[in-house]
Formats: structure tokens, C-alpha cells, sequence
């Protein structure tokens, strides 16, 4: 089974607007990652927030890891068009890496 | 430095065959990373190489193997092929600590008929 359950499963924003995106695991982690990926292509790295980080920003993205409550959300402020994609969180515990059921995420013009 | 590479992109194969799909992780990274992603599982990690070694495995039945080379290149196998095994094959490659980003590949698509 899944480690990493995301929230919602779908989204629809239109551009220039916040999108949230959660994902809450069950187990602890080291780290928890998020990755992107595009029209069934390969998963792209966006960001590793290590479990004793709070918060983390690179560029428009912004991830907070709360581990008393076992989860994380992903924001990525002012979206553009070439953000529709699916987005994908996943726990490193002590051996491998564990992905949730993804976010699609599509931008409006 | 080159990404990951993998070969082939897509391939069509018969239930019963057997398949191997290769991965070159990027020059310098060690482990090599091999997933499954369906529309039903999603991504499902099948096992990883670390040095010619495998260090961690999925659940997956036994049909389903892999192999590093010296080079770090990595192929996987998957005999006796099901309708079910249709799927996008990740490999990512990863520099030195489990505890890092994983760079991926751009997968092969395996179509099962």
C-alpha cells in the first residue's frame, strides 16, 4: 500500500492562483520529497524537506512537513500554465522511497 | 552531466514473452532506482542497486529482475509477461545516500498484448 496519500486527487485553478496540494503519510520518514511530472513522462525533482524542517521555499514552491501530524503541503504560488501536471509526494524512510497517488493539478488561461 | 537515460522509450510485446529494459544513471551516481507506475498502483518501487548489489526490494513476484553492471548501468527483466505488467518503468539514479533527491529517467512504456 501506499505510504503517502494526497489531497485532493484532482485540482483546477486558474492562472496567476495559489495552489495547495497535502499529503499525509502513516510511518516515520527522513525526508519527505516532492516531484512533478508531466504527460506520463519522468518524475522531476522539486523539493526534500528533511523531517527536522519545517518549511521549506525554492522559488515559487513552498513545503511545510508537520511530523506530529504526519503530513505536508505543497504551495505553489502564482500559477502558470506550464504548471498542469501531476504532483507526487514521497516519504524516504529507512530504505526506499514511498510515492502517494499523486495531485492533478491543471491551470486555466 | 547527461540524465538518466533509458532504453528503449517504448516497446510492444505478447503475453508469455520476456523483456529487459536498461538504465544509464547519470555519470558519478552509484544506485540506480527501478519503478513501476500504473494507472491503477501508481508508483510502486521495485527494487534498487547500489554497487552492483541489490540493497532494497519491492513486492513484486519474482518474474521481475534486475542487475547492475561496473559502470552502474542497470537493466531490469521481467519474464513471462502479463497483460497487467503494461506500464511506465522508471529507473532514477541517486549520487550517493538514500537520503537524497533521486534524479528519474524518462521511462520506457511497456505494452503488454
Amino acid at each position: 500500500s501506499q505510504q503517502g496519500e494526497e489531497d485532493p486527487q484532482a485540482l483546477s485553478i486558474q492562472e496567476g492562483e495559489n495552489a495547495t496540494m497535502n499529503c499525509s503519510y502513516k510511518t516515520s520518514i527522513n525526508n519527505l520529497q516532492w516531484y512533478r511530472q508531466n504527460s506520463g513522462r519522468g518524475l522531476v525533482h522539486l523539493i526534500l524537506i528533511r523531517s527536522n524542517e519545517r518549511e521549506k521555499h525554492s522559488g515559487r514552491l513552498r513545503v511545510t512537513l508537520d511530523t506530529s501530524k504526519k503530513s505536508s503541503s505543497l504551495l505553489i504560488t502564482a500559477s502558470r500554465a506550464a504548471d498542469t501536471a501531476s504532483y507526487f509526494c514521497a516519504t524516504q524512510g529507512a530504505q526506499k522511497l514511498v510515492f502517494g497517488q499523486g495531485t492533478r493539478l491543471t491551470i486555466n488561461p | 552531466k547527461a540524465g538518466v537515460t533509458q532504453t528503449p522509450r517504448y516497446l510492444i510485446k505478447t503475453r508469455g514473452q520476456q523483456v529487459t529494459l536498461s538504465c544509464s544513471p547519470i555519470s558519478g551516481h552509484r544506485s540506480v532506482s527501478w519503478y513501476q507506475q500504473t494507472p491503477g498502483q501508481g508508483l510502486q518501487f521495485l527494487f534498487e542497486y547500489f554497487s552492483e548489489t541489490q540493497r532494497n526490494k519491492g513486492n513484486f513476484p519474482g518474474r521481475f529482475s534486475g542487475r547492475q553492471f561496473s559502470n552502474s548501468r542497470s537493466e531490469m527483466n521481467v519474464s513471462t509477461l502479463e497483460l497487467g505488467d503494461s506500464a511506465l518503468y522508471l529507473c532514477a539514479s541517486l549520487e550517493g545516500p538514500l537520503n537524497n533527491e533521486q534524479f528519474f529517467g524518462p521511462g520506457t512504456r511497456l505494452t503488454v498484448l
